[in-house]
């Protein structure tokens, strides 16, 4: 079946420092990735997205990588704010409306 | 705000109860998505509306009914809960054709005593 880790739990970084947030996948079919944030008490929220036919993708500040032959993908946060302390979820998705989740990483930005 | 309406946001209700959570969604999306997200799972889908037929049912419990009389509303009536189904229930919506862009309501916190 379909698996999505993240390899920790928690992080915490000092702010302004860079973040860096990692996900294993284990579907090498798997075409579609997204990050998702969620901050305490709502929803998650899209963040950015990469195909499996890039290695790269930079939003405002924040970068997805793609690392297919070891099927790993992270986000990096540039300069990290106290707004950034949330859950952030990698979700993976090979075909039509499923897409799978993994459990996420709780980061959190000490001021 | 992401346009997508919760209510009720919390829920307490007893294994011999009849509740249902309702989600609204305003971006004119014509896909919507019941997730559960318990402490320390990944998300999980339960079911999937698109075009306001059900179109995926991941092996949910009978005790869970969805209900989507229109594009804009989805329903998850419960009854007879667990207390394992204790969790946070999240709607999101979509265009049918972008699947990958789902726009999340806040979730309902549900406690099942």
């Amino acid at each position: 079946g379909e698996s999505v880790g993240l390899h920790l739990p928690t992080l915490s970084v000092q702010e302004g420092d860079n973040s860096i947030i990692n996900c294993a996948y284990s579907n090498s079919a798997s075409d579609y990735f997204i990050w998702y944030k969620q901050e305490s008490g709502k929803g998650p929220q899209f963040i950015i997205d990469i195909r499996s036919n890039m290695d790269k993708r930079q939003g405002q500040r924040v970068t997805v990588l793609l690392n297919k032959t070891v099927k790993h993908l992270s986000l990096q946060i540039a300069a990290t704010q106290p707004g950034d302390s949330a859950v952030y979820f990698c979700a993976e998705n090979s075909h039509g409306n499923q897409f799978y989740f993994g459990t996420g990483t709780s980061l959190t930005v000490i001021p | 705000e992401t346009g997508v309406t919760q209510t009720p946001r919390h829920l307490v209700m007893g294994m011999t109860n009849k509740k249902s959570l309702k989600c609204e969604q305003h971006l004119g999306h014509n896909a919507m998505y019941w997730y559960k997200q318990s402490a320390k799972k990944p998300l999980e889908l339960m079911f999937v509306y698109s075009l306001e037929e059900r179109v995926e049912n991941n092996s949910v419990p009978s005790r869970f009914s969805p209900e989507c009389p229109n594009s804009s509303h989805l329903f998850l009536h419960l009854h007879t809960l667990q207390p394992e189904d204790s969790a946070l229930y999240l709607c999101a919506s979509s265009q049918e054709a972008r699947a990958y862009e789902q726009y999340f309501g806040p979730g309902t916190r549900l406690t099942v005593t």
